[in-house]
């Protein structure tokens, strides 16, 4: 148990459908962050929350929308997929976003598949 | 650009030593990290370096040159549960993790 959760685990959509990844830290952290992982490459950082503001957006197309309610809830809204966004979508949280030491907690991830 | 390069793929025997290497070229240097992660779970940290040297702990090791702009990861007395990725990234001038593709280790009996 990594104190971060993710749902849902699977995920299978179509192109016009929407849908929403959640993800909930229970670490007290103030920093939560969105990754794709998609088979033999690097994790993509998507988004980065620092104290439920948005600091980063590395170039996500629009069909990706985040969401952070609150430091502990951090949501990713999904619409009119294509399938090479099929991948795993990873949560993870740390203390802060920035600081020399930043270790990051993950979540188990959402593996997506669009059809 | 920024690069984290590391091996695709390696295979090793149950009990013995392995070395994952990682090289890295980053806009500026604020630390290096592994991370452990098995099929199908979430990545989990191992180590952190940000002074040149060993760091060890129990079965793991890691070393780093900033100089070289290099890294390895240590396993010793390797276990059938070692089988996974190992992620190798860096903290740059901007405190953002730049991640390597990830080494998958294959242990055999």
């Amino acid at each position: 148990e990594t104190g971060v959760t993710q749902t849902p685990r699977h995920l299978v959509m179509g192109m016009t459908n929407k849908k929403s990844l959640k993800c909930e830290q229970h670490l007290g952290h103030n920093a939560m962050y969105w990754y794709k992982q998609s088979a033999k490459k690097p994790l993509e950082l998507m988004f980065v929350y620092n104290f439920k503001e948005q600091t980063e957006n590395n170039s996500v197309p629009s069909r990706f929308s985040p969401e952070c309610p609150n430091s502990s809830h951090l949501f990713l809204h999904l619409h009119t997929l294509q399938p090479e966004d099929s991948a795993l979508y990873l949560c993870a949280s740390s203390q802060d976003s920035s600081g020399a030491y930043n270790e990051q907690f993950f979540g188990p991830g959402t593996r997506l598949t669009v059809l | 650009g920024q690069n984290i390069d590391q091996p695709t793929e390696m295979t090793a025997t149950e009990g013995a030593i392995v070395q994952i290497n990682c090289t890295y070229q980053t806009s500026g240097f604020n630390g290096l990290f592994w991370y452990q992660q098995h099929a199908g779970e979430a990545p989990t940290f191992l180590s952190y370096n940000v002074l040149d040297g060993l760091e060890e702990k129990g079965r793991f090791s890691s070393f780093l040159s900033r100089s070289k702009g290099y890294s390895y990861l240590l396993l010793k007395e390797l276990q059938m549960k070692d089988s996974a990725s190992y992620l190798c990234a860096v903290l740059d001038s901007n405190y953002q993790l730049i991640w390597g593709a990830g080494t998958k280790l294959i242990i055999k009996p």
